[in-house]
């Protein structure tokens, strides 16, 4: 079967860095996003990422490890803003996104 | 660029009535819509996949004649919610793909559907 494995819920301090990790399990692999997604509103995109390595882009870096099965997105500088949830949402053979439920992060002052 | 719109943003409406809602891709054209539907603290559910000009593709579960999908044009899908019920209430999103960027999907605002 199809399944992503993320922490629900992670708690950081305003100006930090938090890393989430995801793990995956797809009937093949087309490329791994992420998405920011604030509470009642639709996701925004992030990141892509097709190749193992890190992506870096202003505060956010998203990182892929393909044998592994493993990605992490990584959040810098934390502001209150960035209080959301973050979907890890890799894509199948037939380019579909599978989702998770997310890991819901808290921002504290 | 690459902005998706949905009307309404929320609707209210009664058992047994019928509610259109519009996915527009405004500054690009979309071969390709999905539509999803979100319960409270849950992960995004993929209702089906709409191609322009042709019949959208229902994943496992979700009633075909229940949830009507046209996807009229290159800019336009629209999904009809037929003999609502208050189980049939939840957030509703659409999502388009430009094909620009490596089958990037980009999401509309939602659209919150309450039945009473």
């Amino acid at each position: 079967g199809q399944n992503i494995d993320q922490p629900t819920e992670m708690t950081a301090t305003e100006g930090a860095i938090v890393q989430i990790n995801c793990t995956y399990q797809t009937s093949g692999f087309n490329g791994l996003f992420w998405y920011q997604q604030h509470a009642g509103e639709a996701p925004t995109f992030l990141s892509y990422n097709v190749l193992d390595g890190l992506e870096e882009k202003g505060r956010f870096s998203s990182f892929l490890s393909r044998s592994k099965g493993y990605s992490y997105l990584l959040l810098k500088e934390l502001q209150m803003k960035d209080s959301a949830s973050y979907l890890c949402a890799p894509m199948d053979s037939n380019y579909q996104l599978i989702w998770g439920a997310g890991t819901k992060l808290i921002i504290k002052p | 660029g690459a902005v998706v719109s949905q009307h309404p943003s929320w609707v209210i409406c009664k058992s047994g009535t019928s509610v259109k809602i519009e996915c527009r891709s405004l500054d690009f054209q979309a071969t390709t819509m999905f539509w999803y539907r979100q319960f409270p603290k849950q992960s995004l559910m993929l209702m089906a996949t709409s191609n322009e000009g042709s019949k959208a593709t229902y994943e496992q579960g979700v009633e075909k004649d229940k949830f009507l999908i046209n996807h009229a044009s290159l800019t336009l899908s629209t999904l009809t919610v037929t003999s609502a019920h208050p189980e049939d209430s939840s957030f509703y999103i659409c999502s388009a793909r430009s094909g620009k960027i490596a089958y990037e999907q980009y999401f509309g605002p939602g659209t919150r559907l309450t039945v009473t």
